[in-house]
Order: C-alpha cells, then sequence, then structure tokens
C-alpha cells in the first residue's frame, strides 16, 4: 500500500526555522512529482509547494516564496520542507501528497501530516 | 479567502442526495477540466474520489459524481451514506506555477 509518513513538526517560535520530512513507502517514488500541501486550524487546504520527479522544476506558493524550500531524496524515497523565517500565520497541518500521473491539480495520495505550531 | 468558494456546510438523510458546488473563476475551474475533490473525515488525511471534473478513482463508489458547468463545479452524492458525514473539499488547476487552488471546504452532515 502507498504510504506517506510526515514528521518533523512543533512549536516554533516566530522567525525560526524548521525541517519537514516525508517518508514514501509502497511505491515507486522517483517517477512521481510530489508536494507539499497545508491545512491551518479550522481552514481550508492550501498549496504550498511542488517539485518535479528530478528536481528540474519546483513552484512555491507566492506566500511561502523565498523562505520555504522544497528538495527529494530519490535514493531514500524522501521529501523535504525546510522552513525559514516562520510566522504565525504558517501555523498548520503540513501534508506531503503525491501529484496523481492522470490528472493535473490531482493528488492521489496523502500522508497523515505534522503539526507546525508558529507561536512565542 | 480561499480560491474556490463552497458552502460552509451542506446536510442530508440517509439514502437522500446532496449536491456541493464549488465556484471559480475563469482563471481556474471554467478554464480547465482539471477539477478534484477530496474527502476528510476529522483527524484524518484528505482522500481523492474524484479527478478530472467527472472521474473515479477505483474503489470509490459510483454514489459519487462530478460535474462542471461554466465556473462551477459540482460534487454529488446519492444515496447518502453515515459514513460519507465528512468535509469535502475541491482543487482546480490554475494554470502554470501553482498546482492548484483548493476551496474552503463543505462539512457534510449525514442527519
Amino acid at each position: 500500500d502507498v504510504q506517506l509518513v510526515e514528521s518533523g513538526g512543533g512549536l516554533i517560535q516566530p522567525g525560526g526555522s524548521l525541517r519537514l520530512s516525508c517518508a514514501a513507502s509502497g511505491f515507486t517514488f522517483t517517477p512521481y512529482a510530489m508536494n507539499w500541501v497545508r491545512q491551518a486550524p479550522g481552514k481550508g487546504l492550501e498549496w504550498v509547494s511542488f517539485v518535479s520527479s528530478s528536481s528540474g522544476i519546483i513552484f512555491y506558493a507566492d506566500s511561502v516564496k523565498g523562505r520555504f524550500t522544497i528538495s527529494r531524496d530519490n535514493a531514500k524515497k524522501s521529501l523535504f520542507l525546510q522552513m525559514n523565517s516562520l510566522r504565525v500565520e504558517d501555523t498548520a497541518v503540513y501534508y506531503c501528497a503525491r501529484l496523481s500521473s492522470r490528472g493535473a491539480a490531482t493528488f492521489d495520495y496523502w500522508g497523515q501530516g505534522t503539526l507546525v505550531t508558529v507561536s512565542s | 479567502q480561499s480560491a474556490l468558494t463552497q458552502p460552509r456546510s451542506v446536510s442530508g438523510s440517509p439514502g437522500q442526495s446532496v449536491s456541493i458546488s464549488c465556484t471559480g473563476s475563469s482563471r481556474d475551474v471554467g478554464a480547465y477540466n482539471f477539477v478534484s475533490w477530496y474527502q476528510q473525515h476529522p483527524g484524518k488525511a484528505p482522500k481523492l474520489i474524484i479527478f478530472d471534473v467527472t472521474k473515479r478513482p477505483s474503489g470509490v463508489p459510483d454514489r459519487f459524481s462530478g460535474s462542471k458547468s461554466g465556473n462551477t463545479a459540482s460534487l454529488t452524492i446519492s444515496g447518502l451514506q453515515v459514513e460519507d458525514e465528512a468535509d469535502y473539499f475541491c482543487c482546480s488547476h490554475a494554470g502554470s506555477y501553482t498546482l492548484g487552488v483548493f476551496g474552503g471546504g463543505t462539512t457534510l452532515t449525514v442527519l
């Protein structure tokens, strides 16, 4: 079965940094583009960042551009999100999500999420 | 404020049908046939239930169906079951440099 397991969340002060990880299993990781999507408490989903299968194409939402860096290690079947200069409004559950090969804007598998709380 | 507009809540009785709308613009929902829907139970990860406006992944019951007219997409759930009670989110392709814009989510209550 496809599994995505996030880790690395926690409580951090504004201006701080965190690195999230997502471990993939149950499928061939390399061919798939991956994403981070977040959900603030009681709010809707927000796409955060995309990385192509070879890391050659990377996109960010305007809200995190210049502060967050997405990366992946295909050998270790892992996805990462380095978050710097964190703001209170970055507080959310962060999900890693696989981009389906079958359609655009289609995230076919999601992890359980890791909570990031930015607060003083 | 989310890019796509969904009703905050809908409700129905077991066996009935409900529809959830997802209104965007000519830059997203109206421009592409790439709308997906996700079901999320409390504390759980979202689950893909509709993609490319009308398609269902394997394992999703045919009680779930999708459609689109102009800038509005819709999810219809027929023969409501208690286990359908969840939050539902829509997502649309919105062009280059973004992988998708989401709706704010709709809470379905099965009375």
